[in-house]
């Protein structure tokens, strides 16, 4: 079936680096990706999106890659900060949404 | 501010006991989903709606029911809550229903004794 998943469950990254969370989808058909970061307590946040048309997309300090050839998406924050201590994941849009289990990014000081 | 608002936070309940949790928001959506999120199970669809008078189940909707008189309002409701259904739960809504993100509410954290 589809699926949506992260390589790996928790991250830890040292501040100041830079940081990068994977994901694989299975749906060749998904034509929209989303990451999210989502903070204890708090519900899932929008962090950036990209459609299949393209293969990199940057914010602010953010940027996602996806990579169609091999149903890869990443996400790169640089210059880590302890403000980015969350469960980061991705989630791909056909006419169903369909989320990953999530990567804890754990910031070392 | 655009945002989601749900209500209550919180929420302590005994099993049979109707309970109806609200979830508004103020950015014209036309698209509205609630969630569950469990450990280990990540997030689950229960019941979503794209617009006004539709709504359809997602992939958990036993022992739920939702409505949607209004653009911006969409309830869930518990006929009769199961511990079973301790959770957290999220409304999230997005402007369409295939290529915008959802938009998440803060959660409302339930349990049923």
């Amino acid at each position: 079936g589809e699926s949506v998943g992260l390589h790996l469950p928790t991250l830890s990254v040292q501040e100041g680096d830079n940081s990068i969370i994977n994901c694989a989808y299975s749906n060749s058909a998904s034509d929209y990706f989303i990451w999210y970061k989502q903070e204890s307590g708090k519900g899932p946040q929008f962090i950036i999106d990209i459609r299949s048309n393209m293969d990199k997309r940057q914010g602010q300090r953010v940027t996602v890659l996806l990579n169609k050839t091999v149903k890869h998406l990443s996400l790169q924050i640089a210059a880590t900060q302890p403000g980015d201590s969350a469960v980061y994941f991705c989630a791909e849009r056909d006419d169903k949404i369909i989320f990953g289990k999530g990567t804890r990014l754990h910031i070392l000081p | 501010e655009a945002q989601v608002t749900q209500n209550p936070r919180y929420l302590i309940t005994v099993t049979g006991k109707k309970l109806t949790v609200t979830c508004s928001q103020n950015m014209n959506h036309e698209y509205m989903s609630w969630y569950r999120q469990d450990p280990g199970l990540g997030l689950r669809q229960i019941y979503y709606s794209m617009n006004v008078e539709v709504t359809d189940k997602g992939d958990v909707p036993e022992g739920y029911k939702v409505s949607r008189k209004e653009k911006r309002n969409f309830p869930l409701i518990l006929e009769s809550p199961s511990p079973n259904q301790t959770s957290l739960y999220f409304c999230a809504s997005s402007l369409g229903h295939n290529n915008s993100p959802l938009h998440f509410g803060n959660g409302t954290r339930l349990t049923v004794t």
